[in-house]
């Protein structure tokens, strides 16, 4: 299973858009990186996913290079609500069978006002 | 929306006990996991089900087993709570093929054992 990579921690303010990257250099030609949030006292909440290129929801925005090893999750403008960790992992989302969901330790992300 | 229940929200035990950790999904997916969640170590996989009766360990399975003799429910059993086990413990499920990797989570269970 591929492993992820991604700072411990991370600093904004308020009003700054927030990019937190994340490594996954032996990802599968079949995976999907996904980005969840977590808030304290809260299970995970699955925020987007994506395979290549772009993809853009209400939350955030998904940044993926042509080469995959690697991603950024965007987060436009945060605010105090968006502090939380953030997770990245990668997965085949159409492999039920033994799909296997591994979280690393995450980036927690303070903004402060 | 999707509901993941835990049964309890916090529990104390005692060192020995059995504990049970109940889980149930009311949208019919097949994967079940469960989690426990320690400072700085994020959240690691203890026991993955992906249909009835069916079970894989995740990272850390030693010291629990798991349950699952229907599709919404999925137990976490502690065989003899030891004071390392208190954690907070998450429940998850997913949808099927498609969009395994989009799971939902309960709201986390604190046990802590003395």
């Amino acid at each position: 299973l591929a492993k992820t990579t991604q700072p411990i921690s991370m600093d904004s303010y308020e009003g700054q858009e927030v990019n937190i990257t994340c490594s996954h250099n032996n990802i599968a030609t079949n995976d999907y990186i996904t980005w969840y949030q977590q808030f304290p006292s809260q299970g995970p909440r699955f925020i987007i996913q994506g395979y290549k290129t772009k993809v853009t929801n209400e939350v955030a925005s998904l940044f993926i290079p042509a080469d995959r090893k690697s991603s950024t999750l965007s987060l436009p403008r945060v605010s105090l609500s968006d502090t939380a960790v953030y997770y990245c992992l990668v997965g085949d989302p159409f492999y039920n069978q033994g799909g296997k969901l591994i979280f690393g330790q995450g980036t927690e992300l303070s903004v402060k006002p | 929306d999707v509901k993941v229940t835990q049964s309890s929200r916090y529990l104390v035990k005692r060192t020995g006990e059995k504990v049970f950790l109940e889980c149930v999904q009311d949208m019919d997916h097949e994967n079940m996991f469960w989690y426990r969640q320690d400072p700085g170590l994020g959240l690691r996989l203890i026991y993955f089900s992906y249909d009835v009766k069916m079970k894989e360990k995740g990272d850390i399975p030693e010291g629990y087993s798991v349950s699952r003799e229907k599709k919404e429910r999925f137990s976490l059993i502690l065989e003899s709570a030891s004071t390392n086990q208190t954690s907070m413990y998450l429940c998850a499920s997913s949808p099927p093929q498609g969009r395994v990797t989009e799971a939902f989570f309960g709201q986390g269970t604190r046990l802590t054992v003395v």
